[in-house]
């Protein structure tokens, strides 16, 4: 199974600033890397996700880098919220990368956002 | 409809009963998940459907026997659980060759 190794574990930043959480990937082969963001009590939320062929994607606040030579994705939060407090997991593909394979989650970080 | 629905939200069964979480979608999803989730650890895949057959089971006991009866729902059937089953269960769906996957609140499960 593809590995995905994620961190920190935990995070906390104030108000306004910037949370950056990381990930490394193993195997070259896989074409999408997706962040999923949880909230206690319900399932993780597709909140972006990048393909290799570009190197940063924008979406509001929430920003992925991807360095493929690296083999290093990231997630930065920009003008972090309390309401972004949450659990985050990075995930690669399981098997071939044919889309039904199940998808393989990082270890999760804790993000805690400070008033 | 965007959503997954899994029912029931909370259960409680001792070791010997059997009883059946319920998953279902209307988005025309084709694939399926199971993911088994214990606290403070990410979601773990057990079981991959794949326009209604099973194509991935990741080793799971056979006290977890899932049932897909049609494209839309998605069932998984206990049976003789352990106290270490006790975990929240996550139901999943996506279109075929996307991994932008959709995920149900889950079954917050406790064996007893």
């Amino acid at each position: 199974q593809q590995q995905v190794k994620q961190s920190p574990q935990s995070l906390i930043v104030q108000k306004g600033g910037i949370s950056i959480i990381n990930c490394a990937y193993e195997n070259t082969a896989f074409d999408y890397f997706p962040w999923y963001q949880q909230f206690p009590g319900k399932g993780p939320a597709l909140l972006i996700a990048i393909r290799p062929d570009v190197s940063e994607k924008k979406e509001g606040r929430f920003t992925i880098s991807f360095n493929k030579s690296a083999k290093q994705f990231s997630l930065h939060i920009m003008d972090s919220q309390p309401g972004d407090s949450a659990t985050y997991f990075c995930a690669a593909p399981g098997y071939s990368g044919g889309g039904a394979d199940g998808l393989t989650f990082g270890k999760g970080t804790h993000l805690i956002i400070q008033p | 409809d965007t959503e997954v629905t899994q029912t029931p939200k909370h259960l409680v069964m001792g070791m010997t009963n059997k009883k059946s979480l319920k998953c279902e979608q209307h988005m025309g999803h084709r694939a399926m998940y199971w993911y088994k989730q214990k606290a403070k650890k990410p979601p773990e895949l057990m079981f991959v459907y794949s326009y209604e057959k099973l194509s991935i089971n990741e080793s799971v006991p056979s006290r977890f026997s899932p049932e897909c009866p049609n494209s839309s729902l998605l069932n998984l059937h206990l049976h003789a659980l352990q106290p270490e089953d006790s975990a929240l269960y996550l139901c999943a769906s996506s279109q075929t060759g996307f991994y932008g996957y959709t995920f149900g609140s889950g079954t917050r499960l406790t064996v007893v």
